[in-house]
């Protein structure tokens, strides 16, 4: 089956660009997303990214596609205590039904001072 | 401007043990979700509900039941509990269940343990 691959861990330090990193299998996706898990609560959309457009930006977070070598990534710039959480990587292929999302395992980001 | 609710938060449980998760949404979404999270294995689905009256199985749905009581709320069983059950579970809801951008909206997870 499909999959999506993402490091458990990144630590970055204060003020300094995140950058998280995500590869997808699925050469059907149309959809991808990164949601982001703060402590004791639910997943959340940060942002998502049609698989026609190479990047997209929102602010601090700006999202690149490669979509020949099946890699997406995400840069916080300006890195926040407030970034603190874990941001799964997800995608879908073609027009499914949403329960067809895959999502990767997270990557767990955490802030040094 | 509740979202999705999900009761019990945590729960601890003996193996043969039987609970039920509470999962209800107030977006009026059609889709509904029921996921588990298991440390570095992300989040896999057990059941989803396409529609009311309808359900289907996913990813993982051994030793679990649902049921779609009405469009808000969605159920889920486990009717004789194992350890292999301990995990976080989190209910989600989206509309529709295709034909959009597919974000799904998460409960805040209930906390499962079984001893």
């Amino acid at each position: 089956g499909e999959d999506v691959e993402q490091s458990l861990f990144l630590s970055v330090r204060e003020g300094d660009s995140s950058v998280i990193n995500c590869t997808y299998t699925d050469s059907s996706s149309t959809y991808l997303y990164w949601y982001k898990q703060e402590p004791g609560a639910g997943l959340q959309l940060l942002t998502y990214i049609f698989s026609n457009m190479d990047m997209k930006q929102d602010q601090r977070l700006t999202v690149l596609l490669n979509k020949k070598d099946k890699h997406l990534s995400l840069r916080i710039a300006d890195t926040q205590t407030g970034d603190s959480a874990i941001y799964f990587c997800a995608e879908i292929g073609g027009y499914s039904s949403a329960s067809k999302i895959i999502f990767g395992s997270g990557t767990r980001l955490s802030i040094r001072p | 401007n509740a979202g999705v609710t999900q009761t019990p938060k945590f729960q601890v449980l003996k193996t043969g043990q039987s609970m039920t998760l509470q999962c209800a949404q107030d977006m009026n979404h059609n889709s509904m979700y029921w996921y588990r999270q298991d440390p570095g294995m992300g989040l896999r689905l057990i059941y989803y509900s396409a529609s009311e009256g309808t359900t289907d199985k996913g990813e993982v749905p051994n030793g679990y039941n649902v049921s779609r009581l009405n469009k808000r709320e969605f159920s889920l069983r486990l009717e004789s509990a194992a350890p292999s059950q301990t995990s976080v579970y989190f209910c989600a809801s989206s509309e529709p269940d295709r034909g959009t951008t597919g974000e799904l909206f998460f409960g805040e997870g209930s906390r499962l343990t079984v001893l």
